[in-house]
């Protein structure tokens, strides 16, 4: 069956604008994550969703970065005013919510800040 | 605050050795440890999950044992080989997020 898909693969924006990235989880899986890789790190938490409610949003860095799920399936993690620092690769992942909790990964979108 | 740390950073061996990959966690209290493996500019490949409650998970050339009370675990690769150079990350599950180490760029040569 189809993977964790991610939307773009790759996108390249200005200081300052307004970026939307894109998750599509597999399908039945309730919980989906996001998490931020900088070059030569691990990835880090952002925020969890289970259902259509953010249960953890700790990892996120401020408030220029959101995320919703409005129907339990596909997410958007939106970021407002961009900054150079932002320049990472996101990555979302999602598992069946249960006490296994083995996470699945997408490609992740490479988001460059000029 | 829950610290993983993943040695050593780099690994350049020949085909066909056995290797040892080291995870060690600060806190104890997990639920899972999850191996994954990583190509460049790629995204995350689970290899292993082990629960709480096992000790080891093998799948092909791969095992991965965990330790919890000493706060370790280990990815066992036998016989490697050239297709297995990536970058290998252990993360850890407390409550729900996982928490990721820096990871381990193998390189197997010819």
């Amino acid at each position: 069956g189809a993977g964790v898909s991610q939307t773009p693969s790759n996108k390249v924006t200005e200081k300052g604008k307004y970026v939307e990235l894109r998750c599509d989880p597999i399908s039945g899986h309730t919980a989906l994550y996001w998490y931020r890789q900088s070059l030569g790190q691990g990835p880090e938490f952002l925020i969890y969703f289970q259902g259509t409610g953010a249960a953890d949003d700790s990892g996120l860095p401020n408030d220029r970065f959101f995320a919703v799920r409005p129907e339990g399936s596909v997410s958007t993690l939106k970021i407002q005013r961009t900054e150079r620092g932002d320049s990472a690769v996101y990555l979302c992942a999602s598992s069946t919510g249960t006490s296994n909790n083995e996470q699945f990964f997408g490609p992740g979108t490479r988001l460059t800040v000029l | 605050k829950q610290e993983v740390t993943q040695i050593p950073a780099a690994l350049s061996v020949p085909e066909g050795e056995n290797l040892v990959l080291n995870c060690s966690f600060t806190d104890s209290a997990i639920y899972n440890l999850q191996w994954f493996r990583q190509d460049p500019g790629k995204g995350l490949t689970s290899l292993l999950l082990i629960q709480s409650s096992q000790r080891e998970q093998t799948s092909g050339r791969l095992n991965a044992s965990l330790d919890k009370s000493s706060g370790r675990s280990t990815l066992y690769i036998a016989a490697s080989q050239p297709g297995d150079s990536a970058t290998y990350l252990c993360a850890v599950i407390g409550t729900d997020k996982l928490i990721f180490g820096t990871g381990t760029r193998l390189q197997v040569f010819p």
